[in-house]
């Protein structure tokens, strides 16, 4: 069985950064790109990277290019998304996915259960 | 404002048949494959529909999906009140280089 378990609810200050994880399981980790979606309070489904974990390759949104940063550590089976300098828009749930489909083919078959992120001084 | 243009809200009685629509250009739609989610916030988003007319395993035949030029559609027959949630297509954009999602569609069934 495919699961995606990712790290738990955060809580930060303006300015700062956030990193979160995501541990995948049920699969071999570096046949498949994990991408990084987010949900915000009264928004819809917002796309912000993926990240190809064989090579570290990696394509940002152009809305989050320079504060997003997505790695991976294949001997731990491990996705990390940081985002930096945070500021209340980015409250919001995130969540990681495995995508079975080519790098523009986004076939996002399996999710994490998303990370509730708050933004608050 | 998305690059994918979705309506933001359809209704539909019980066991009529609703359909979802996704504009978008060349770029995006015109020439790469279209998936279809389901979303209820505190859920993790769910497949639906992939490469413009899949269903995964699991999804019931009730959902369907079909592309013509530069829009996507996904129709839903046989409403249940279970169906209510909101609704996004997705695809790749080439001059982005970015997977796009449509701004979501709110179903509510009657």
């Amino acid at each position: 069985e495919v699961l995606l378990v990712q790290s738990g609810a955060e809580l930060r200050k303006p300015a700062t950064t956030v990193k979160i994880s995501c541990k995948v399981s049920g699969y071999i980790f570096s046949d498949f790109y994990i991408h990084w979606v987010r949900r915000a309070p009264g928004k819809g489904l917002q796309w912000m990277g993926l990240l190809d974990p064989a090579n570290g390759e990696t394509f940002y949104a152009a809305s989050f290019q320079g504060r997003v940063t997505l790695t991976a550590d294949t001997s731990l089976d491990t996705a990390y998304m940081d985002l930096s300098s945070l500021t209340s828009d980015d409250t919001a749930v995130y969540y990681c996915v495995m995508s079975s489909g080519g790098i523009s083919v986004p076939i996002f078959n399996h999710w994490g259960q998303g990370t509730l992120l708050t933004v608050s001084s | 404002q998305s690059v994918l243009t979705q309506p933001p809200s359809v209704s539909a009685a019980p066991g009529q048949r609703v359909t979802i629509s996704c504009s978008g250009t060349t770029s995006n739609i015109g020439n790469n494959y279209v998936s279809w989610f389901r979303h209820l916030p505190g859920t993790a988003p769910k497949l639906l529909i992939y490469e413009n007319t899949n269903r995964p395993s699991g999804i019931p035949d009730r959902f369907s999906g079909s592309k013509s030029g530069t829009s996507a559609t996904l129709a839903i027959t046989g409403l249940q009140t279970g169906d209510e949630a909101d609704y996004f297509c997705a695809v790749w954009d080439a001059g982005l280089n970015a997977v796009v999602f449509g701004g979501g569609t709110e179903l509510t069934v009657l």
